[in-house]
This record gives structure tokens, C-alpha cells and sequence, in this order.
């Protein structure tokens, strides 16, 4: 079991360009979640999946897009990268509601410069 | 209004002490979770313990227990017998709700940096 995974580890990015996070999950899970995580404000949920085929927005949705067209996956994507999205974006599934924690992948870590 | 309070930027504790990290939870809902993650310089998140907001006793797991005040709306981690190994950012988290897309919200606080002295 490789858990959560993250594609890619680093990225920098000028202003303006686009890109896609990759997060992949072999548990099954029905829940999959995007965060991210900056200096002295903890983890921010961005979107977020109840199951294959939707998405919600979270806490910080502006600037960033999903996809969720396989249980297995979940797609964030930045169409228009500003410097304000440097910062490090984890990605989390869950199998069920109530008690049920996240498991996180590894984190992205992305530079727009 | 915050969700989640975490009022200890940073702590300090002698190994083999017990050390407790402050959180403080904002919520009108009476179905909710708390959850606490340790994040060591790895940068990988852990999942340390669960408290369900109906669970009338608090949640231990090995040396980490919870010790949950529901009227002040507290949910605090106490680590016992502090190791070296502990020394990490630690974060509080609330689920929202019973299911559905709400009950799949969290919200994190902004952590609290422990550090163990030899």
C-alpha cells in the first residue's frame, strides 16, 4: 500500500502558468481533501470530495480548480498561478465520516515566482 | 471567529515530563470531532488521537490522551513521558456535523511547536 501519494514533490512556477497537482490514493476512500499549509496559519482546506465525480469548496477556494473523476484520484489545478499560491499543498483521503481520520500524502511544495 | 484556537505558538518540556498543548473550539453544532496531527520537521502528517463530541470519556491512545471540556470547549493533548522523538508542530483540528458535505469540513488551528530538552 503506497497510501496517499503526491505528484510532483517541488514545482516553480513564473506568474501567469498553469498547473496540475496529482493526488492518488490505493485505500478506496471515499473522501479526498486539498490543503494548504503557510507559515503560522496551519492547514487550509481549499476543496474537497464526497465521493468520485464531486467536489465542494472549502475554506480558500479562489485561484484553484478540481476534479475528481475517479475514486482514486483527485486533481487540483491552478490556471493562473500568483505569487500568493507559493506555499505547500498537502492532499488527504478518508474513508468515512465521524471518527474516521485523514491520512495525508507527503506535500507539494510550490514556488511562483 | 476562529475555529480553532491554538494559543501556544511554542512549548518547551524536559524530556520524560508530561506536557499539555492548548486548543479551543468554536462551534454551534452538537455532532462534531476534534483531532489532533503531528507534523515533525519531516513534514509529514501523523494522526495522533480522536475525541467525538458524544464520547462521554476522554480518548487515549498509548501516551496521548485528550482531555476534553466540552462546557468550556476544550480540547487539550496531554503527552506523557515526553521522548525526544516528540519534538514537532502539533495541530488541532474540528469536523463539523455529522456527514454529508458539511460533516466533512475541517478546520485546523495554526499549531503549537514542540520542543523536548534533553
Amino acid at each position: 500500500n503506497a497510501g496517499v501519494t503526491q505528484t510532483p514533490k517541488f514545482r516553480v512556477l513564473k506568474t501567469g502558468q498553469s498547473m496540475t497537482l496529482l493526488c492518488a490514493q490505493d485505500m478506496n476512500h471515499e473522501y479526498m481533501y486539498w490543503y494548504r499549509q503557510d507559515p503560522g496559519m496551519g492547514l487550509r482546506l481549499i476543496h474537497y470530495s464526497v465521493g468520485e465525480g464531486t467536489t465542494a469548496k472549502g475554506e480558500v477556494p479562489d485561484g484553484y480548480n478540481v476534479s475528481r473523476l475517479k475514486k482514486q484520484n483527485f486533481l487540483l489545478g491552478l490556471e493562473s498561478a500568483a505569487p500568493s499560491q507559493t506555499s505547500v499543498y498537502f492532499c488527504a483521503s478518508r474513508r468515512g465520516t465521524e471518527g474516521y481520520e485523514q491520512y495525508f500524502g507527503p506535500g507539494t511544495r510550490l514556488t511562483v515566482t | 471567529a476562529q475555529k480553532i484556537t491554538q494559543t501556544q505558538p511554542g512549548m518547551f518540556v524536559q524530556e520524560k515530563e508530561a506536557v499539555t498543548l492548548d486548543c479551543t473550539y468554536d462551534t454551534s453544532d452538537p455532532s462534531y470531532g476534534l483531532f489532533w496531527y503531528k507534523q515533525p520537521s519531516s513534514g509529514e502528517m501523523i494522526f495522533l488521537i480522536y475525541q467525538g463530541s458524544y464520547d462521554q470519556q476522554n480518548a487515549t491512545e498509548g501516551r496521548y490522551s485528550l482531555n476534553f471540556q466540552k462546557a468550556r470547549k476544550s480540547a487539550n493533548l496531554v503527552i506523557s513521558a515526553s521522548q525526544l522523538g516528540d519534538s514537532a508542530m502539533y495541530f488541532c483540528a474540528m469536523r463539523e456535523g455529522g456527514g454529508g458535505w458539511t460533516g466533512n469540513q475541517f478546520y485546523f488551528g495554526t499549531g503549537t511547536s514542540l520542543t523536548v530538552i534533553p
